[in-house]
């Protein structure tokens, strides 16, 4: 089955406890990007890749780091986690940039204490 | 810079009705426009993709139409069920670069009634 899937699906944490979100695609996509999710602020790009050691960043990168050592893999890192971080992740992918449909995880929900 | 809104935030409708769902965007260099499905404490479903060319897209029981010049696409649902509810995004290509960004709406919630 065609999906992008994420770990953990729930994680609580402690401020500045370094932690690591998986993504993984199984579709051969070269793109791959990340989304948080806020009330009241919708969903909003943090970096996106468009194919292997190739990453920029989105909208709201601060206190983020990627990687895209492999094509299927986008991990999503938290060097320092804070509050202002306690968010909903979606980890995205599609075969190119305009003309494709983009697929997404099931979410990662992430609470900083 | 790309905006998409979307109203009603929210909509409740007795099962069997027709109905329709709106979205606007500010920029018409828009490349495509995604519909989604999000199920509450869940990931997003993608209902149907606009490419720019293209004026509409159906799929099953939804059609999805795009007119780039009034900045506006609509998702048509016919025959509404209870399984229909669900909160509804669209989502535009950011058309001032190729970085593949979506500029998501707030969304519609749907509550479809027995």
């Amino acid at each position: 089955e065609a999906q992008v899937t994420q770990n953990p699906r729930y994680l609580i944490t402690v401020t500045g406890k370094k932690l690591t979100v998986t993504c993984s695609q199984n579709m051969n996509h070269e793109y791959m990007s990340w989304y948080r999710q806020d009330p009241g602020l919708g969903l909003r790009q943090i970096y996106y890749s468009m194919n292997v050691e190739v990453t920029d960043k989105g909208d709201v990168p601060e206190g983020y780091k990627v990687s895209r050592k492999e094509k299927r893999n986008f991990p999503l890192i938290l060097e320092s986690p804070s509050p202002n971080q306690t968010s909903l992740y979606f980890c995205a992918s599609s075969a190119g940039t305009l003309l494709y449909t983009q697929y997404f995880g099931p979410g990662t929900r992430l609470t900083v204490l | 810079k790309q905006e998409v809104t979307q109203i009603p935030a929210a909509l409740s409708v007795p099962e069997g009705e027709n109905l329709v769902l709106n979205c606007s965007f500010t920029d018409s260099a828009i490349y495509n426009l995604q519909w989604f499905r999000q199920d509450p404490g869940k990931g997003l479903t993608s209902l149907l993709l606009i490419q720019s060319s293209q004026r509409e897209q159906t799929s099953g029981r939804l059609n999805a139409s795009l007119d780039k010049s009034s900045g506006r696409s609509t998702l048509y649902i016919a025959a509404s069920q209870p399984g229909d509810s669900a909160t509804y995004l669209c989502a535009g290509s950011d058309g001032s670069s190729n970085t593949g960004k979506l500029i998501f709406g707030q969304g519609t919630t749907l509550q479809v009634k027995p």
